[in-house]
């Protein structure tokens, strides 16, 4: 069946960096899409970041354009999530969540991981 | 980025009873729209997906209707384990955004 495990997760300094991995299993990752999505503690869920199924197109929330670089391989089967210049406001759990149809960019979710804690705090 | 608001953000209701919850977009999504459940601990789980289409394994109790702005998620007859927090989320255009939640409890 289909798995998202994410990993990487901890407590960093602000200002510092983490990287977050997803890794996938269960169905053709290579044809699906893959979104990082937050939460904050006792708060809502957030789109973070995506990457197209071929890694041609990345897309980025405002709040975090510029300090965050999402990536892929499709021979691993794993999606990334490279966080620099954390800040205190990006403490959340992070969420890797599939697209419930191949190689649509944009769509609902149709399977989410455990997700991974990211503390920054100094 | 279009904005999602949610109504209520708490709703009290009994076991048994109808609960209905309401989503708001702030420009038309057509029926790019999902309904999510929440369980304290847990990763969101589908529920509803295209603003009325049950999502795999999801129990009949469970609906959802609307389009362009407005939508609603309806729980028939709240069972036990339906006690937990529902989010909307637009998927017409990125940031694909979702609402604050509604926390459905006893």
């Amino acid at each position: 069946q289909v798995q998202l495990v994410e990993s990487g997760g901890g407590v960093v300094q602000p200002g510092r960096s983490l990287r977050l991995s997803c890794a996938a299993s269960g169905f053709a990752f290579s044809n699906h899409v893959i979104h990082w999505v937050r939460q904050a503690p006792g708060k809502g869920l957030e789109s973070v970041a995506t990457v197209s199924y071929d890694a041609t197109h990345e897309y980025y929330a405002d709040s975090v354009k510029g300090r965050f670089t999402i990536s892929r391989d499709n021979s691993k089967n794993t999606l990334y999530l490279q966080m620099n210049s954390l800040r205190v406001e990006d403490t959340a759990i992070y969420y890797c969540a599939k697209v419930g149809f191949p190689t649509y960019l944009f769509w609902y979710f149709d399977h989410w991981g455990r997700g991974t804690l990211v503390t920054v705090s100094s | 980025e279009i904005v999602m608001t949610q109504s209520p953000a708490t709703l009290s209701v009994s076991p048994g009873e109808r609960a209905t919850l309401s989503c708001r977009a702030s420009q038309s999504v057509s029926s790019n729209l999902a309904w999510y459940q929440q369980r304290p601990g847990q990763a969101p789980w589908l529920l509803i997906y295209t603003a009325s289409i049950r999502a795999t394994g999801v129990p009949a109790r469970f609906s959802g209707s609307g389009s362009g702005t407005e939508f609603t998620l309806t729980i028939s007859s709240l069972q036990s384990e339906d006690f937990a927090v529902y989010y909307c989320q637009q998927y017409n255009k990125w940031p694909q955004t979702f609402g604050q939640g509604t926390k459905v409890e006893v």
